[in-house]
């Protein structure tokens, strides 16, 4: 079945320097790719989305980068402050009338100091 | 709450009781969504709606079941077949279509935290 897999599950960074998170996906006819954060005890909120047109999409400090070969894409966050500690979830979807996005495990990220 | 409003935000479950948790959006999304997200994990799919009055098992349905009556409404019952209903839920709705504004992006409810007691 569809699966995303997300690495790493935690991520621990100093402040200034970049952040990489990397997922990968099973289901080939994906194509639209959406990230998400979530605060402690919030909701999660999308941050960036790529599609599959697309190989790179940059937002001020936050990038995301998409490979269709190699069925991977990764989040880049530039010049990390102290409120990107958040959990972030990548995911994937076919983006047709079947909508159903499949989320990945999700990966804890904390700034240190 | 961006349109789409969950309640109660914290329910307790005594053994062997049914509970509903509301998930209303006035968004005109087509399609809506119930995950469950567990300590320190991902959102798993429970139960989803593209339609009125029709719905589709996610990847862990067994213990739960949905309505979908009313375009702006999607309940979740957790039955007492659900044995181990302590979670974080998170309904989520989206316009498939694209009309309503990006295509495929969730908007997410604030979620209802239910505990077992």
């Amino acid at each position: 079945g569809e699966n995303v897999e997300q690495h790493p599950s935690t991520l621990s960074v100093q402040e200034g320097d970049s952040a990489v998170i990397k997922c990968t996906y099973s289901d080939s006819a994906s194509n639209y790719f959406p990230w998400y954060k979530q605060e402690l005890g919030k909701r999660p909120q999308l941050i960036i989305d790529i599609r599959s047109n697309v190989g790179e999409k940059k937002d001020q400090r936050i990038a995301v980068t998409l490979n269709k070969t190699a069925k991977h894409f990764s989040l880049h966050i530039t010049e990390t402050q102290p409120e990107d500690s958040a959990v972030y979830f990548c995911a994937a979807s076919r983006g047709s009338s079947a909508s159903k996005i499949i989320f990945g495990s999700g990966t804890r990220l904390s700034i240190r100091p | 709450d961006g349109g789409i409003t969950q309640s109660p935000k914290y329910l307790f479950r005594k053994e062997g009781q049914n509970v509903t948790l509301s998930c209303e959006q006035n968004l005109n999304h087509d399609a809506m969504y119930w995950y469950r997200q567990d300590p320190g994990q991902g959102l798993r799919l429970i139960y989803y709606s593209q339609i009125v009055n029709d719905f589709q098992k996610g990847d862990i349905a067994e213990g739960y079941s949905v309505s979908r009556e009313k375009k702006e409404s999607f309940p979740l019952t957790v039955t007492s077949a659900q044995k181990n209903p302590t979670a974080f839920y998170l309904c989520a709705s989206t316009d498939p279509s694209g009309r309503q504004g990006p295509l495929y992006g969730y908007t997410f409810g604030s979620g209802t935290r239910l505990t077992v007691v």
